[in-house]
């Protein structure tokens, strides 16, 4: 079962245009996960982010953490047709159970230019 | 090295072939992962290896064998699969399993193809 869900399913935007998506949980988390995917390759990690924290920056990319509303934001700033993929949330489970990195239903971003 | 490899890229297989998929990581990362990953959806977790050893099974049928042979090398060897079965098989390894502390780092796939 997902752990995450994220919003909106799909995203179409111009380049130079921001891109923000959302993910929801649904248990309490120690960290937060960020992966892009370029159509039918592998994951890539962009940015995990800590309970304790509440926003961490790399690059173009902008990550928030509300535990309150067990929810997380991705924003990628002046947008690029290179950033066109699936962008997926995982979370780890919340008791100490090994790997079970689980991922969102995914955004589909589509950057043109 | 941050590379994880799988091998092969793409394969085609009938549904009474025996193959195995490969996947190779030289960072030194003690947990390895199997994902499978249909069209349009997240990666499933399949089989996770700690220190070698398998610590979890979602429940996979066992036409799926993992094996890893030593701590740089996972397989997964395939017999008899359906054609339900074809999808993007994803290798992933990381530093820390326990609660997944660190991020995962992702091979880019096996194509995979049940005819």
């Amino acid at each position: 079962s997902q752990q995450g869900e994220e919003d909106p399913q799909a995203l179409s935007i111009q380049e130079g245009e921001n891109a923000t998506m959302n993910c929801s949980y649904k248990t309490s988390i120690n960290n937060l996960q960020w992966y892009r995917q370029n159509s039918g390759r592998g994951l890539v990690h962009l940015i995990l982010i800590r309970s304790n924290e509440r926003e961490k920056h790399s690059g173009r990319l902008r990550v928030t953490l509300d535990t309150s509303k067990k929810s997380s934001s991705l924003l990628i700033t002046a947008s690029r047709a290179a950033d066109t993929a699936s962008y997926f949330c995982a979370t780890p489970p919340p008791t100490d159970s090994w790997g079970k990195l689980q991922f969102g239903a995914g955004t589909q971003v589509v950057v043109t230019p | 090295d941050t590379e994880v490899t799988q091998t092969p890229k793409h394969l085609v297989m009938g549904m009474t072939n025996k193959k195995s998929l490969k996947c190779e990581q030289h960072m030194g990362h003690r947990a390895m992962y199997w994902y499978k990953q249909k069209a349009k959806k997240p990666p499933e977790l399949m089989f996770v290896y700690s220190y070698e050893k398998l610590s979890i099974n979602e429940s996979v049928p066992s036409r799926f064998s993992p094996e890893c042979p030593n701590s740089s090398l996972l397989n997964l060897h395939l017999h008899a699969l359906q054609p339900e079965d074809s999808a993007l098989y994803l290798c992933a390894s990381s530093q820390s399993g326990a609660r997944m502390n660190t991020e995962a780092f992702f091979g880019q796939g096996t194509r995979l193809t049940v005819v």
